[in-house]
């Protein structure tokens, strides 16, 4: 079975300083995707990032990258030079790919509140 | 604009009455899913559809059912057999291998 696991219920970061948010993950399936959700208090999910279990290179997406290291099943996030907007719920999702790919379903993580401070 | 919409936005339902949650996407994705969201919880699948007039259940399916007559369109009906329906729901759609895109949500609270 699949499972993602976000340790860390909330987190405090001063604003333009980097923050990590950790993500670990269990699976069974040879090949995978790792996602990762922002989710502020409006509802929405908007997708950040997307790491396959066999690209070669960490995932970046302007101030966001993924540090993924496959061999301790971790992907964690990390946010450089945060801003007040930042703020916000951070989901970690997995995804089997191919045909493990269940018809898409992803499976999501507890989250982590990120709080950024001025 | 494309897009996913949800609606409505709030919802509220007296116990022991269905509710339908509306979701529609332009983006001509086969694949579309409804995620169940509760309060400091991570998103739970409910039902999803690859294709027209083809879905399977997810994970917390019961109390749940919906259709795909469309490829536009999935709508989530919230029976009287779902024992705790107060929740956050999401609807997404897919194409592809990766991203989901998902709608702004509908809250929905039993009264």
């Amino acid at each position: 079975a699949q499972k993602i696991t976000q340790t860390q219920p909330g987190m405090f970061v001063q604003e333009k300083e980097a923050v990590t948010l950790d993500c670990t993950y269990d699976t069974s399936d040879p090949s995978y995707g790792l996602f990762w959700y922002k989710q502020p208090s409006s509802g929405e999910m908007i997708f950040l990032i997307y790491q396959g279990s066999y690209d070669q290179q960490n995932a970046t997406e302007g101030r966001y990258s993924l540090n993924f290291q496959k061999a301790r099943k971790s992907a964690n996030l990390v946010i450089s030079a945060s801003q007040l907007g930042d703020s916000a719920m951070y989901f970690c999702a997995m995804r089997g790919l191919g045909i493990y790919n269940q018809g898409g379903k992803l499976i999501f993580g507890q989250g982590t509140e990120l709080s950024v401070k001025p | 604009d494309g897009g996913i919409t949800q609606s409505p936005k709030y919802l509220f339902r007296k116990e022991g009455q269905n509710v339908t949650l509306s979701c529609e996407q332009n983006l001509n994705h086969d694949a579309m899913y409804w995620y169940r969201q509760d309060p400091g919880q991570g998103l739970r699948l409910i039902y999803y559809s690859q294709i027209v007039n083809d879905f399977q259940k997810g994970d917390i399916a019961e109390g749940y059912s919906v259709s795909r007559e469309k490829k536009e369109s999935f709508p989530l009906t919230v029976t009287s057999a779902q024992k705790n329906p107060t929740a956050f729901y999401l609807c997404a759609s897919q194409t592809g291998n990766n991203e989901q895109f998902f709608g702004p949500g509908t809250r929905l609270t039993v009264l």
